[in-house]
């Protein structure tokens, strides 16, 4: 009964490849988030989406897309990877915007 | 903005002795503050949270945290360590008055309890 889930949980490739990955919240929650952790643990979000409102961090680069087809789910798309790219990625959702997040088992990527 | 600071990357306590894991933060409104637990190679999961209301607030797995307005901390306290509590803790907060509903994360810190 996973609440928030993400595939795949490890994903290996290599620099100029896109890849996607999915997330899928059984929640019932209203707002997903999508959280990079890198290798010293530090969280920075990437996108928020509550109500089709979609919220972008600027600093993070046009290579990286969310698309989310319903409530239930946020993927993110990412094109022409980087080293630099390699990471945790965490999927979240929360009820509303004052609930506390949710979070996935993350997704550890690593661009070779 | 909003912000927060957790000073401490590392903690060290011994099983059975209290422990504190320190945050503070910055909002020009006030805040909503959240507590997180990280074990490795898991996602973060919710402790506890203060919204309003009494400043004591009591968590998952004996964990309670103490919100101080004057000093805007709000430090996480347990008051008897076990092995188990050793993990990544992080301290996240959001501006109530602020325009954006995302919470900040703080840099986290590493809990270390020795048997």
């Amino acid at each position: 009964d996973t609440a928030v889930s993400q595939t795949p949980k490890y994903l290996v490739t290599q620099m100029g490849n896109d890849k996607s990955i999915k997330c899928e919240q059984n929640l019932g929650h209203d707002t997903m988030y999508w959280y990079k952790q890198d290798s010293k643990k530090f969280l920075k979000i990437m996108f928020s989406y509550n109500n089709k409102e979609l919220i972008i961090n600027e600093t993070v680069p046009n290579r990286f897309s969310p698309k989310s087809p319903d409530k239930a789910h946020l993927n993110l798309h990412i094109n022409s990877l980087e080293l630099g790219d390699s990471a945790v990625y965490f999927c979240a959702s929360s009820l509303g915007t004052n609930s506390p997040l949710h979070f996935g088992n993350g997704t550890r990527l690593t661009v070779t | 903005a909003q912000s927060v600071a957790q000073p401490e990357d590392q903690v060290n306590v011994a099983e059975g002795n209290p422990l504190t894991v320190k945050c503070t933060y910055s909002v020009s409104g006030n805040p909503y503050l959240f507590w997180y637990v990280q074990y490795p190679n898991r996602g973060l999961q919710f402790l506890l949270k203060y919204i309003t209301g009494d400043n004591l607030v009591k968590g998952s797995y004996g964990f309670e945290a103490e919100f101080n307005k004057s000093q805007t901390s709000f430090h996480l306290k347990k008051p008897s360590a076990l092995v188990s509590d050793s993990a990544l803790y992080f301290c996240a907060v959001r501006d109530q008055g602020g325009g954006s509903y995302i919470p900040t994360f703080g840099r986290g810190t590493s809990l270390i309890v020795h048997p």
